[in-house]
């Protein structure tokens, strides 16, 4: 069966540091991926998208950037933190573009 | 643009009553439309999927979804409500042609009460 890993499952940076969060997925070949951000209130919201190696596609003009070095792995990094940039974090992958998702469980981003 | 409401914001509900969380969506040409929950400080976790075919949709715990065209609804369904049932819950939508992404409602908090 397919398993999705997300780490870390709390963070917290100071601000102007470099971030990392990793997102690897098993038991599937060429995965979509995807990354969303949940803000405090509840919505979800979609940050970057993959559908191959090296292909990444941005949803909003944003301090970060997505990778896919590897079929089933997606990093989300930053190289300096906002404020603005603390969030719930949530990988997810589908089996074909935009159908049911299955989600990480998530990394807590708190900037100080 | 397409986009999902959900009104409720919260909906609590008596343990062992029958639940509805309601989801209506806008979208160009039929839709794909899904179901997710989420606990606490977790991912969410995918329910069920309305693509094609009987409008009634059954999932995962016992959940149920009616997919309603006329209406531009699609709302969940359980007939009886555990304390367990407690979390968020997500209806998100598609334009089913094409490569469309997917549109997620804000969530409500269901809240059952022992």
């Amino acid at each position: 069966s397919q398993t999705i890993h997300q780490w870390p499952a709390t963070l917290v940076q100071p601000v102007g540091s470099p971030l990392s969060l990793e997102c690897t997925v098993e038991g599937t070949s060429n995965p979509n991926l995807y990354w969303y951000r949940q803000a405090a209130g509840r919505g979800l919201q979609l940050l970057f998208y993959s559908v191959g190696i090296g292909q990444i596609s941005s949803e909003v003009p944003q301090n970060l950037s997505a990778s896919r070095p590897q079929d089933r792995q997606f990093i989300l990094s930053s190289k300096k933190l906002l404020l603005s940039d603390s969030g719930f974090y949530l990988c997810a992958w589908s089996p074909l573009l935009n159908t049911e998702a299955f989600f990480g469980q998530g990394t807590r981003l708190t900037v100080v | 643009a397409q986009s999902v409401a959900q009104p409720e914001d919260q909906v609590n509900v008596a343990e062992g009553n029958p639940l509805t969380v309601k989801c209506t969506y806008s979208v160009s040409g039929n839709p794909y439309l899904f179901w997710y929950v989420q606990y606490p400080n977790r991912g969410l976790q995918f329910l069920l999927k309305y693509i094609t075919g009987d409008n009634l949709v059954k999932g995962s715990y016992g959940f149920e979804a009616e997919f309603n065209k006329s209406q531009t609804s699609f709302h969940l369904k359980k007939p009886s409500a555990l304390v367990s049932d407690s979390a968020l819950y997500f209806c998100a939508v598609r334009a089913a042609r094409g490569y469309q992404k997917v549109t997620f409602g804000t969530g409500t908090k269901l809240q059952v009460i022992p």
